[in-house]
């Protein structure tokens, strides 16, 4: 059974930074890409970037560029987003998701998604 | 990057009714398109990729066509589970990009 399970949920100030983690299982870690999408309330959904976890390479798009880090711990299973300077903008509910294609050099579609991760930005 | 466009917003609907949500691109996307289906609090599920293929587990009710810059995701016959909002996500340009969405509501 694929799983994504990630870290709970976080409440930060503006300015601050957040980390959430999403720990993969049922499947080799490091032969699929994982995207992170995320859902600001009651809007649509939102490609952030997607990082490989089988050589570390990351794509980002360009309103996250330099504001978001994706890393990866093998040993873990695990992948982490990083995003800093937090604005109430960043409100939102925060996926990340699993792209089926072994060993794939660019982001594609995703079959497996995680529960979600709420983060509230909040003097 | 390139815009997808989904119609209608929303739409209301009956049990057994058939089903039809447009997308439509900025240019050109070849086979490199998905639909997802989310339900209010959960994440997305993934149900068509490549245009037209069925994802594993997924009822054969639902039906995805098209090509160029125009594509379609149908309900042959809608049950009371697939009131839901449906999501189309190109993956041919980069960055990849969702449509806004279509709720499916019940009449």
């Amino acid at each position: 059974q694929f799983q994504l399970v990630q870290s709970g949920a976080e409440v930060k100030k503006p300015g601050a930074s957040v980390k959430v983690s999403c720990r993969a299982s049922g499947y080799t870690f490091n032969r699929h890409g994982i995207t992170w999408v995320r859902q600001a309330p009651g809007q649509g959904l939102e490609w952030m970037g997607w990082i490989s976890p089988y050589n570390g390479y990351t794509k980002y798009v360009e309103r996250f560029q330099g504001r978001a880090t994706m890393t990866t711990d093998t040993s873990t299973s695990t992948v982490y987003m990083e995003l800093r300077s937090l604005t109430s903008e960043d409100t939102a509910v925060y996926y990340c998701a699993r792209e089926p294609i072994a060993a794939a050099a660019k982001p594609y579609y995703m079959d497996v998604w995680g529960k979600g991760t709420t983060v509230t930005v909040s003097s | 990057a390139i815009q997808l466009t989904q119609s209608p917003s929303s739409l209301s609907a009956s049990v057994g009714d058939r089903v039809t949500i447009t997308c439509r691109a900025s240019q050109g996307i070849g086979s490199g398109l998905a639909w997802y289906q989310q339900k209010p609090g959960n994440a997305p599920k993934l149900l068509i990729y490549d245009v037209s293929s069925l994802q594993s587990g997924v009822p054969s009710s639902f039906s995805g066509s098209g090509s160029g810059t125009e594509f379609t995701l149908t309900i042959s016959s809608l049950q009371p589970e697939d009131f839901a909002t449906y999501y189309c996500q190109q993956f041919s340009g980069y960055p990849p990009t969702f449509g806004g969405g279509t709720k499916v509501e019940i009449k």
